[in-house]
């Protein structure tokens, strides 16, 4: 219940190309869900995120797709470029404060390549 | 320079030692975080601390350690009790964005490996 599931693990996408990484969760009660990009041996930064009042959200190349019904989201990433390439995470956490401090529960990660 | 530091970005130990990872902030956020990042796994909860003096265990507590004695500090010891402690250790701290909206934010990580 406390999973969210992240596919593809890895993801080659020619420069100008859409990449698309998807995640799937279990447990309704989740009504936050971040994007984190990082880059080899940095932590983790905040890309973009969603709450599921909304399908989408967009910023600049980056768009979060989300489907409450079907619990799963997703991100695009329009005309990718090579310095896009690096490890993507979805995450998933329930907001209200008296629960676990905002506990972030991560999907596996896909490793983006963008090949010029 | 506000943001979340985390030394050394290098650490080698020997088998038996404990070792302690420093974690500081200075964005005044109440909430701080250890990670655990191994090769194609996604982020995995050690410890959690949303206030001073006070911490919860994650999902992967089993053989470390941490206090919080300033708002500023959340120091993570990775014990001999860990049966595989080389991995990429990640701190983080939450900020309120608005309501009850938080985000929360990596440091540049600690790479432990003990042999």
């Amino acid at each position: 219940q406390q999973q969210v599931k992240q596919s593809p693990q890895s993801l080659i996408v020619q420069k100008g190309g859409i990449s698309i990484i998807n995640c799937a969760y279990e447990n309704t009660a989740f009504d936050y869900f971040p994007w984190y990009q990082q880059f080899p041996g940095k932590g983790p930064a905040l890309l973009i995120a969603i709450r599921p009042d909304v399908s989408e959200k967009k910023e600049g190349r980056f768009t979060i797709s989300f489907n409450k019904s079907a619990k799963q989201f997703s991100l695009h990433i329009m005309d990718s470029q090579p310095g896009d390439s690096a490890t993507y995470f979805c995450a998933a956490s329930r907001l209200q404060s008296g629960n676990q401090g905002g506990k972030l529960i991560f999907g596996q990660g896909t490793e983006l390549s963008v090949k010029p | 320079d506000g943001g979340i530091t985390q030394s050394p970005k290098y650490l080698f130990r020997k088998e038996g030692q404990n070792v302690t990872l420093s974690c500081e902030q200075n964005l005044n956020h109440d909430a701080m975080y250890w990670y655990r990042q191994d090769p194609g796994q996604g982020l995995r909860l050690i410890y959690y601390s949303q206030i001073v003096n006070d911490f919860q265990k994650g999902d992967i507590a089993e053989g470390y350690s941490v206090s919080r004695e300033k708002k500023e500090s959340f120091p993570l010891t990775v014990t001999s009790a860990q049966k595989n402690p080389t991995a990429f250790y990640l701190c983080a701290s939450r900020s309120r964005v608005q309501g009850n909206l938080y985000e929360q934010y990596f440091g540049p990580g600690t790479r432990l490996t003990v042999t």
